[in-house]
């Protein structure tokens, strides 16, 4: 069955830098498109990004472009999420989410559990 | 920048429909997807390419959509249903983007 487990979170200070780690397993990894999503705490769904199914395409949110990486290891079946000059308002649960590639755009057919990123000081 | 608008809440009693809206310019041209939330958990897929439905969801939940809007619909509500609902779509104007809407809270009475 398909997995995905992120880890990597925490409690960072504003400023720092965290990379967080999502493991998936049950399906051909390098199928398919990964994208990350998150969720502050009593808010709505944020998309973040999504790197294409061989890492050669990556698609960021406006706001979060030049602090934000994510990549992938097709080798490891592991996609990443580099997170820099952290805000306060990075404070959420971050979220891997597999895609499905359809005409011009993807849906999320499955997601992990999410990890927490606590962005103070 | 592109927005998909949802009603904050949604109040049904059970056994009732309930239909929650998702409105953005660009779903003449794009698909839209729907998920379910739960306190606690991760998000699920509902609805998938406005209408389709992934085998293990239950067959009370369908999906449409027409021009500008698009339409989770919920029948013979239960008690479990009640969850944070969102829609998500490829953003219109920028290549590579997806959005979601605010999310629907469903309450049943």
């Amino acid at each position: 069955q398909v997995q995905l487990v992120e880890s990597g979170g925490g409690v960072v200070q504003p400023g720092g830098s965290l990379r967080l780690s999502c493991a998936a397993s049950g399906f051909t990894f390098s199928h398919h498109g990964m994208h990350w999503v998150r969720q502050a705490p009593g808010k709505g769904l944020e998309w973040v990004a999504v790197i294409s199914y061989d890492g050669g395409v990556q698609y960021y949110e406006d706001s979060l472009k030049g602090r934000f990486t994510i990549a992938r290891d097709n080798s490891k079946n592991t996609v990443f999420l580099q997170m820099d000059s952290l805000r306060p308002d990075d404070t959420a649960i971050y979220y891997c989410a597999r895609g499905q590639y359809v005409s011009s755009g993807y849906y999320l057919d499955f997601w992990g559990q999410g990890t927490l990123v606590t962005v103070s000081s | 920048s592109y927005d998909l608008t949802q009603p904050p809440s949604v109040s049904v009693s059970p056994g009732q429909t309930a239909r929650i809206t998702c409105s953005g310019n660009g779903l003449p041209r794009q698909y839209a997807y729907w998920y379910q939330q739960k306190p606690g958990q991760a998000p699920v897929l509902l609805i998938y390419k406005d209408t389709e439905r992934p085998s293990e969801i239950p067959g009370r939940f369908s999906g449409s959509s027409s021009g500008t809007t698009a339409t989770l619909t919920i029948s013979g509500v239960r008690p479990e249903d009640e969850a944070d609902y969102y829609c998500q779509s490829a953003d219109n104007n920028v290549v590579g983007r997806e959005v979601f809407g605010g999310g629907t809270k469903l309450t049943v009475l």
